[in-house]
């Protein structure tokens, strides 16, 4: 099956920071995705991405289809960026997301 | 006004015991999912049914058992639990089959002592 592996595991930085989280994959999708899980436990859809770039406030992300890898940044981070953020992926024909291990965001003041 | 929604958010229970976790969602989405979160946050995917109809069922025990009585409805009922039944329990729904935007509940946290 997909391999997904996201990138770096955990990261940590204070308030104002910008952030860059990588997503691999090992095969051609047509279907991506990030969510970011809050401290409590909720998990928020981002962006859905396939290829492209997309905006939403201080968060984007690029997706390169033809080179398999996807880049959400966060821009001034705050403390409410805190959490785990995921990617996920599916490919062509498959009927079913495939999660990666996530990145662990913590932002202190 | 809540999306997809969970109930109950906290289920603690003995081994052996049955129980269910309901779910409902009002997007008006065809296809409603449940995932399961371990211990070190990995989600997977469980069973996945487009309009009442299964059609993801991945490699999970016998002793789960989900349900969809209409399309806004997806229940997952457990047997004879175990403790490697313990973990975060999360119902989603999208659109339709295939390539789309997932919405998640807001879990139920399973704790089987």
């Amino acid at each position: 099956g997909i391999q997904v592996e996201q990138s770096p595991p955990d990261l940590i930085l204070q308030e104002g920071a910008n952030s860059t989280l990588r997503c691999n994959f090992s095969d051609s999708v047509n279907n991506l995705q990030w969510f970011h899980q809050n401290p409590w436990g909720q998990l928020i859809n981002l962006f859905y991405i396939p290829s492209g770039t997309k905006q939403n406030g201080r968060l984007s992300a690029t997706t390169v289809a033809t080179e398999r890898y996807s880049l959400l940044y966060i821009s001034s981070s705050q403390t409410t960026d805190s959490g785990v953020y995921f990617c996920a992926v599916q490919i062509q024909g498959a009927q079913k997301l495939v999660f990666g291990q996530g990145t662990r965001l913590t932002i202190n003041p | 006004d809540t999306a997809v929604s969970q109930t109950p958010k906290y289920l603690v229970t003995q081994m052996g015991n049955d129980k269910s976790i309901k779910c409902e969602q009002n997007l008006g989405h065809d296809t409603m999912y449940w995932y399961k979160q371990d211990s070190k946050k990995f989600l997977k995917i469980m069973f996945s049914y487009n309009n009442k109809e299964l059609i993801i069922n991945e490699t999970v025990p016998n002793r789960f058992s989900p349900k969809s009585p209409d399309k806004a409805h997806l229940n997952l009922h457990i047997n004879s639990l175990e403790l490697g039944d313990s973990a975060v329990y999360f119902c989603a729904s999208s659109l339709r089959q295939g390539a789309e935007k997932l919405f998640f509940g807001s879990g139920t946290q399973l704790s089987v002592l």
